[in-house]
């Protein structure tokens, strides 16, 4: 069936940092593909998508290109800030006409000032 | 728009109780889905519905676990005869599924609900 494998954590960086969170997949179709990123204390929020294959998701400094040859969306940020300090959560949506989302093991990550 | 909302948002309940929680989409969504997350792991899929239809199941919803969706607004999750091994993160969230398609694939989360089972 459909997975998703992210590295696992935690990760610790110092501010300023250069981040990657690699996250590979496995699916039949064309799934979506997502970031959500959970601060501590509260609720599960989108931080990017991307719906198709070579598509890049962007939001607030961090990015991800759907690469379907490699099988990856791999998480990127130039410069990370203590604010970013949070568990991600690399997530797909299979092609078909379900509407589940299937979500890989989250990574911490703490920035230090 | 005041987001997912969920009710609530700790329970604490003994082994061989029922447990109910409630799960207020946004407004406008059609689709409504329940996951459970564990310490350390990620959202794993229960149930969704679409509207008032319950669509699919996961094969983690036991027998013991029911949801419902009766006016295709708000939402249920009853567990009956709680396990220690049902204590868990519930989490709600809904998605707008248009008849035309386009972009209706994004989830919005709610708070969940944090079991605990003694």
């Amino acid at each position: 069936g459909d997975s998703v494998t992210q590295m696992e954590g935690p990760v610790t960086l110092s501010e300023e940092a250069f981040l990657t969170i690699n996250c590979t997949y496995t699916a039949t179709g064309y799934p979506s593909l997502f970031w959500y990123v959970q601060y501590p204390g509260e609720g599960l929020q989108l931080l990017l998508k991307a719906t198709k294959a070579d598509d890049k998701g962007s939001n607030k400094g961090f990015e991800a290109t759907y690469r379907k040859e490699t099988t990856s969306f791999h998480l990127e940020k130039g410069s990370v800030q203590v604010s970013d300090s949070a568990v991600y959560f690399c997530a797909l949506r299979g092609g078909g006409s379900q509407g589940n989302l299937i979500f890989g093991k989250g990574t911490k990550l703490s920035v230090k000032p | 728009d005041t987001g997912v909302s969920q009710n609530p948002r700790h329970k604490i309940t003994k082994r061989g109780q029922n447990v109910t929680f409630r799960c207020d989409p946004i407004s406008e969504h059609n689709r409504l889905y329940w996951y459970r997350q564990t310490l350390g792991q990620g959202p794993e899929f229960l149930t969704y519905f679409q509207n008032e239809a319950q669509l699919e199941k996961s094969r983690l919803l036991s027998d013991r676990f029911s949801a419902e969706r009766p006016k295709g607004s708000f939402s249920t999750l009853e567990i009956q005869r709680t396990e220690q091994g049902d204590s868990a993160m519930y989490l709600c969230a809904s998605s707008l599924m248009r008849r035309s398609g386009g972009d209706t694939d994004t989830q919005y989360f709610g708070p969940g609900t944090r079991l605990t089972v003694l």
